[in-house]
C-alpha cells in the first residue's frame, strides 16, 4: 500500500465546474497536509495546507481533511483551463518531511 | 515565500561522472531539503540538508552516491555521484519557511 494515493486522472471537467481532488493517506501520525500544484516541466507550486479536520478555504480552493477516514481533498471552484495541472497531495508528520503522492492530472476544457 | 533559484537548470552527462547541482535561497531558513523526480512520477525525498552537520537520508539514498553540502542558511548543493542512466531524473530542492515547503526550479539530468 503506497502511503499517500491519488488517482492519476486525468479528471476532466469543464470550464465553470468545480473540480475535485482526492488523496488519502495510510500513515495515522500524519498531521498537516498539503496540496501542490505542477504545471508540466516546472515545479511544484504550493497551493494550500490544512491541519485541522474540516475545511480550509482560499479563493477557489477549499481543502477538505477528514483524519478519521484519512482522506484529504481539493475542490477548486469555477474551474479556468489555466487550472489544466497535475495536483500532488503530500502528507508530513509535522510541517517539514513530505510525502507526496503521485498526483492527479486535471483537465479543464473552454 | 522564498526565493529558491538552482544551477544548473539541465545538465547531460557521460556515465561514470558526477555533477554537482546548487541550490541557493534567498533568505535565510532552517530547513532545505533535496528531492528528486523520475519521468512521469512524483517527487521522492533524497535527504535533508542539515546546516553545520551531516544530511539525513532518506531509506534508499547514500551519502556516498549523493553527498550533500550545507555551509550555511542559504545554500546547499547536492552531488550525483557516479552517474548511471538510472540517475536521469529532475532533482528539486525545498525550503522552509514557516508551515510552508518552496521549491526551486529544478534541475533536469540526462545520464548517457
Amino acid at each position: 500500500q503506497k502511503e499517500v494515493e491519488q488517482n492519476s486522472g486525468p479528471l476532466s471537467v469543464p470550464e465553470g465546474a468545480i473540480a475535485s481532488l482526492n488523496c488519502t493517506y495510510s500513515d495515522r501520525g500524519s498531521q498537516s497536509f498539503f496540496w501542490y500544484r505542477q504545471y508540466s516541466g516546472k515545479s511544484p507550486e504550493l497551493i494550500m495546507f490544512i491541519y485541522s479536520n474540516g475545511d480550509k478555504e482560499d479563493g477557489r480552493f477549499t481543502a477538505q481533511l477528514n483524519k478519521a477516514s484519512q482522506y484529504v481533498s481539493l475542490l477548486i471552484r469555477d474551474s479556468q483551463p489555466s487550472d489544466s495541472a497535475t495536483y500532488l497531495c503530500a502528507v508530513s508528520r509535522g510541517f517539514q518531511k513530505l510525502v507526496f503522492g503521485t498526483g492527479t492530472r486535471l483537465l479543464v476544457s473552454p | 515565500s522564498a526565493v529558491i533559484s538552482q544551477k544548473p537548470s539541465r545538465d547531460i552527462c557521460q556515465r561514470g561522472t558526477s555533477l554537482t547541482i546548487q541550490c541557493q535561497v534567498d533568505s535565510q531558513v532552517t530547513m532545505m531539503f533535496w528531492y528528486r523526480q523520475q519521468p512521469g512520477q512524483s517527487l521522492t525525498l533524497i535527504a535533508t540538508a542539515n546546516q553545520g552537520s551531516e544530511a539525513t537520508y532518506e531509506s534508499g539514498f547514500v551519502i556516498d552516491k549523493f553527498p550533500i553540502s550545507r555551509p550555511n542558511l542559504t545554500f546547499s548543493t547536492l552531488t550525483v555521484s557516479n552517474m548511471s542512466p538510472e540517475d536521469s531524473s529532475i532533482y528539486l530542492c525545498s525550503a522552509q519557511t514557516g508551515d510552508e515547503q518552496f521549491f526551486g526550479p529544478g534541475t533536469r539530468l540526462t545520464v548517457l
